[in-house]
């Protein structure tokens, strides 16, 4: 009777180093999404998701960030060559559809990134 | 540039009285509107939203208010209870491609004193 689930729950990681970050999204859902929460700020919208489409990756903030979602169920968002300043948790939701906007997203319990 | 702003970082409020949550936003695309309840270590949940075309949502003790002109919304919990005591954070959407999309705003940390 899952939610979303994210793994691993903490990653402490030198600056430099790959991390790769992982989300199980709710069976049947077709819609996912990555979120970043850095101290003090709100959600900030990083990549979407939607079935067999071509992915809205605007939102991340350079090309050391990149996501995958294979088989159109598990998601890896993997950041590259980690900074200090990508320390923050890393959110995953999912939504049954992502068009139309009464689409209830489901958070995962997100990854706290820390970059040493 | 902060399209949807939360300008208390926190609140606190007796047990049994009214705790009113604020959210100002600037884009006049924003159609719906949600705020989501968010306890330590856990990921956003849903709690209550509001359409455009309405001015006001009621669900149990949560309310939502929306006033377009001012670009303004608010939450009211009434009455407020110890287990309510977490961030609160509001969120907006717009019709257009990007309805998908959810852009929050910094949070409110709600203490509910017993």
């Amino acid at each position: 009777g899952a939610g979303v689930s994210q793994s691993p729950s903490n990653k402490v990681t030198e600056k430099g180093k790959d991390v790769e970050l992982r989300c199980d999204p709710i069976s049947g859902h077709t819609a996912l999404y990555w979120y970043r929460q850095s101290l003090g700020q709100g959600l900030e919208f990083l990549i979407y998701f939607q079935g067999n489409s071509a992915p809205d990756k605007s939102g991340l903030p350079s090309d050391r960030f990149s996501a995958e979602r294979t088989g159109g169920s598990v998601s890896t968002l993997t950041i590259q060559r980690t900074q200090q300043e990508d320390s923050a948790v890393y959110l995953c939701a999912s939504s049954l559809d992502g068009q139309g906007a009464r689409n209830e997203q489901f958070f995962g319990p997100g990854t706290r990134l820390t970059v040493l | 540039d902060q399209q949807v702003k939360q300008n208390s970082p926190s609140l606190s409020v007796q047990e049994g009285r009214i705790s009113i949550l604020n959210c100002d936003y600037t884009n006049s695309m924003f159609d719906y509107f949600l705020w989501y309840k968010k306890y330590p270590a856990e990921g956003p949940t849903f709690l209550i939203s509001i359409s455009s075309i309405k001015d006001k949502n009621e669900d149990g003790r949560f309310t939502v208010f929306l006033n377009k002109s001012a670009k303004h919304l608010s939450l009211h919990i009434v009455p407020s209870q110890p287990g309510d005591s977490a961030v609160y954070f509001c969120a907006a959407k717009d019709s257009g491609g990007s309805n998908y999309k959810l852009t929050f705003g910094k949070g409110t940390l709600l203490t509910v004193n017993p």
